[in-house]
């Protein structure tokens, strides 16, 4: 596609709740990034996929978080029993290769909500 | 670990007024430096980067930022700010061969005033 899409643009979720958020990368891109952005602050690092290969998964804040890129192209980030401190804003971001060379082109994120 | 400060929250500026954005890195090893705009509803965009040669980088919509590796900085400029600049600025960095695993800033709110 031409940009990198995310769904749900909305989720909310009762806590307990299990919930997952779909990232489509620009197709052809082997690298994909998840971001968390907690109200009023920077985005975060979470995990990062070459391929299908979860390469680096140091930033997920704890074992209620998994992310799949079965396929090495459409990646799904699942949070499990979710709690308040996990509302904020996931973002998705892919590019052609993994190198800093390469333009990270960002999704417009996915928005949840803990109640 | 990297860290990264942008020390305004929130800058205003008169429309055709210069701007300064500052950002402030600390690292134990050398890394890539990025500015990042936010505009409402939409995803991070590119503005620049640096990865190694000149030390002053331009970008799109006119701005520019210098690399101080002794002040350890990293400031976006631009001589003249329209409207349509007001958006959310992040400062990023990334170790050399960590590649788009970025460590991001605060954030700067840029609000341009008619």
């Amino acid at each position: 596609g031409a940009g990198v899409s995310q769904s749900p643009r909305y989720k909310v979720a009762k806590r307990g709740q299990d919930v997952a958020l779909r990232c489509d990368p620009i197709s052809g891109h082997v690298s994909l990034f998840w971001y968390q952005q907690a109200l009023g602050q920077g985005p975060e690092f979470l995990t990062y996929f070459q391929n299908e290969a979860q390469l680096d998964k140091s930033g997920l804040p704890s074992d209620r978080f998994f992310a799949e890129r079965p396929e090495g192209s459409v990646s799904t980030l699942k949070i499990q029993r979710t709690q308040q401190e996990d509302s904020a804003v996931y973002l998705c971001a892919s590019s052609l290769l993994g190198g800093a060379d390469n333009v990270l082109t960002f999704g417009a994120g996915s928005r949840l909500t803990v109640l | 670990a990297q860290s990264v400060t942008q020390l305004d929250s929130q800058v205003p500026v008169f429309e055709e007024a210069p701007v300064e954005l500052r950002c402030n890195y600390s690292s134990s090893v050398s890394v890539y430096l990025f500015w990042y705009v936010q505009y409402p509803n939409q995803g991070l965009q590119l503005l620049l980067k640096y990865l190694s040669g000149s030390t002053l980088v331009k970008g799109i919509n006119g701005f520019e930022a210098e690399f101080n590796k002794s002040q350890t900085s990293f400031h976006l400029r631009k001589p003249s700010v329209h409207i349509s600049d007001t958006a959310e600025y992040f400062c990023a960095v990334s170790p050399i061969g960590a590649g788009n695993m970025l460590t991001f800033g605060g954030g700067t709110r840029l609000m341009v005033k008619p």
